[in-house]
């Protein structure tokens, strides 16, 4: 099956500071999702992407389909964008992947 | 309105109860989800449901039994569970399209076996 790895794995930020993370997969998709992860567990749809580029706010989020990575950019971070990133893909109907996830932490 | 909702929020069983998770979505979605998710790792995909039929049962063990009484709703059946089940369930609808099929995710159930 596909593997979707995530980079970094754990990531501290100061307030106010840029990121840039990345998700790696091993087969074409057809579908592709950036979640954000609350402290709570809700998982929130960031973005639908499975390819070119989208821009929510101070997210934005692209897709390269041919070399097979993504990549979701935070600017201007806050405290609330603390929690985990997860990629999520599918090559087959409904069969949904998740990568590693990053940790992020937004300090104060 | 994109609401994917669970109940209940916290459930605490026994490992000879039976005890039964609930969904419910009202977006005319036609393909339901349900996830386990571990401690600091991503949900993985356990079932899905199309047009109320079965599409996916990724080799869960017999002791969770999924249901889909109506477009709108999805039961997950617990009995006889071990403490290794402890987990996160996540709930997940979309409109079962394979193109812009985009997730749409409930808060979860935080399930513990004693």
């Amino acid at each position: 099956g596909i593997q979707v790895e995530q980079s970094p794995p754990d990531l501290i930020l100061q307030e106010g500071a840029n990121s840039t993370l990345r998700c790696n997969f091993s087969d074409s998709v057809n579908n592709l999702q950036w979640f954000h992860q609350n402290p709570w567990g809700q998982l929130i749809n960031l973005f639908y992407i499975p390819s070119g580029t989208k821009q929510n706010g101070r997210l934005s989020a692209t897709t390269v389909a041919t070399e097979r990575y993504s990549l979701l950019y935070i600017s201007s971070s806050q405290t609330t964008d603390s929690g985990v990133y997860f990629c999520a893909v599918s090559s087959e109907t409904y069969k949904y992947i998740f990568g590693t996830g990053t940790r992020l932490k937004v300090l104060a | 309105d994109t609401e994917v909702t669970q109940t209940p929020k916290h459930l605490v069983m026994g490992m000879t109860n039976k005890k039964s998770l609930k969904c419910e979505q009202h977006m005319g979605h036609r393909a339901m989800y349900w996830y386990k998710q571990k401690a600091k790792k991503p949900p993985e995909l356990m079932f899905v449901y199309s047009y109320e039929k079965l599409s996916i049962n990724e080799s869960v063990p017999s002791r969770f039994s999924p249901e889909c009484p109506n477009s709108s709703l999805l039961n997950l059946h617990l009995h006889a569970l071990q403490p290794e089940d402890s987990a996160l369930y996540l709930c997940a609808s979309s409109q079962a399209y394979l193109q812009g099929d985009t997730q749409y995710f409930g808060p979860g159930t935080r399930l513990t076996v004693l």
